[in-house]
């Protein structure tokens, strides 16, 4: 067991390109979530998959954003024409369906948009 | 919907002090009931949980909480602090019920020991 990995861990980009984060949870873990940190905050959450399936997404998670976990494994995170405001560290966590309800989250990509 | 109020941005302590972080929730539904821990420069890290069954969790470091229904909170509480428990500490909530269990967190609680 290797934990969650995210990659990349910075990214620093200009306003309105696009950008890519990805995700690899743990192996046997089919629930995957994403999370968004910004300073003074805790997470907040955008979005959730339950293997392929994206089951449920935050009105935070405007129409720039989109998220893709093909074949229920590593999942990715994009962000099309970025603003300052998506400067920010984004986290994915992953769990196993049922039972322990713990969620491990990896060290998270921390973007910054110039 | 639920929220999670944190009541401390920033608790300093010296070491070997005791030290209560406070947490406050809302929710309409039944909850289960965390906090995180983040090093400094690491990622969360789950510190303890409440799902069901007794009222009061520790974790293997000292920690420990009391989940209280009636006044929904979930203070989280150590006797005697190291200078290695300096952390943000973020207390966090998700429903007990459906299949989404997307996490709630508080603002957090900057925890600086003191030698």
């Amino acid at each position: 067991d290797t934990g969650v990995s995210q990659n990349p861990r910075h990214k620093i980009t200009k306003r309105g390109q696009n950008v890519t984060f990805r995700c690899d949870p743990i192996s046997e873990h089919n629930r995957l979530y994403w999370y968004r940190q910004t300073l003074g905050q805790g997470p907040e959450f955008l979005t959730y998959f339950q293997n392929e399936a994206q089951l449920e997404k935050s009105r935070l998670l405007s129409d720039r954003f989109s998220a893709e976990r093909p074949k229920g494994s590593f999942s990715t995170l994009e962000i099309q024409r970025t603003e300052q405001g998506d400067s920010a560290m984004y986290l994915c966590a992953s769990s196993l369906t049922s039972g322990r309800h713990e969620q491990y989250f990896g060290p998270g990509t921390r973007l910054t948009v110039t | 919907a639920q929220s999670v109020t944190q009541l401390d941005s920033q608790v300093p302590v010296f070491e070997e002090a005791p030290v209560e972080l406070r947490c406050n929730y809302s929710s309409s539904v039944s909850v289960y009931l965390f906090w995180y821990v983040q090093y400094p420069n690491q990622g969360l890290q789950l510190l303890l949980k409440y799902l069901s069954g007794s009222t009061l969790v520790e974790s293997i470091n000292g920690f420990e909480a009391e989940f209280n229904k009636s006044q929904t909170s979930f203070h989280l509480r150590k006797p005697s602090v190291h200078i290695s428990d300096t952390a943000e500490y973020f207390c966090a909530v998700s429903n007990s019920g459906g299949s989404n269990y997307k996490l709630t967190f508080g603002k957090g609680t900057l925890l600086t020991v003191n030698p």
